[in-house]
């Protein structure tokens, strides 16, 4: 079974100040890793993913992740931050396995509250 | 648009009652899951589909069944409704566990 944790539960930030939002993972297998974002009243939308390759994967509307398998993380930035990245993001962590037979299943962090001031 | 959707989008109902509540796609993909979100929680899943008839428990399954009679319809049932169930619900679909999900829009259920 995996586990996901995010360290922050708010993250305020000024507009157009760089910003991470951490996860950490816990698994006994190789994992998928995901970011998403859910606006206010709205379903959840994928920010990015990493399957394999480069660790540093590049998402919509400017965001990226760096995953670290050393340290079971896959923390989400972005440079410069808008008024209209206020959300809350989830990361989340499905297992890699043969033959599908995860179902990719997503386990999710708790959340994080990105709130950025003018 | 993504082609999911979900209904109702708000309910109301009382305690011990049976509620049901639909997610249709158009996408006809084969991964189907249900989810409730809470404050503090995060989103956790209920029961997943990955073909029709082929359902099976997620980890907060008790109190929930589902059914998938065909491709595009995913059900959840709460057998006997308890505050407990108040929530707000998500279905979401996938083609490929590598390719993550495409979220509906939520039920908010709300057991009094």
């Amino acid at each position: 079974a995996q586990s996901v944790t995010q360290l922050d539960s708010q993250v305020p930030v000024f507009e157009e100040a760089p910003v991470e939002l951490r996860c950490n993972y816990s698994s006994s297998v190789s994992v998928y890793l995901f970011w998403y974002v859910q606006y206010p009243n709205q379903g959840l939308q994928l920010l990015l993913k990493y399957l394999s390759g480069s660790t540093l994967v590049k998402g919509i509307n400017g965001f990226e992740a760096e995953f670290n398998k050393s340290q079971t993380s896959f923390h989400l930035r972005k440079p410069s931050v808008h008024i209209s990245d206020t959300a809350e993001y989830f990361c989340a962590v499905s297992e890699r396995s043969a033959g599908g037979t995860s179902y990719g299943k997503l386990t999710f962090g708790q959340g994080t509250i990105l709130t950025v001031h003018p | 648009d993504a082609g999911i959707t979900q209904s109702p989008r708000h309910k109301v109902t009382e305690t011990g009652t049976p509620v049901t509540l639909r997610c249709h796609q158009t996408e006809n993909h084969r991964y189907m899951y249900w989810y409730r979100q809470d404050p503090g929680h995060g989103l956790r899943l209920i029961h997943y589909s990955y073909g029709v008839k082929d359902t099976d428990k997620g980890e907060v399954s008790d109190g929930y069944s589902v059914s998938r009679s065909k491709t595009e319809d995913f059900l959840l049932t709460l057998e006997s409704a308890t505050s407990s169930q108040t929530s707000v619900y998500f279905c979401a679909i996938s083609e490929s566990p590598l390719y993550g999900y495409t979220f509906g829009s939520g039920t908010r259920l709300t057991v009094v």
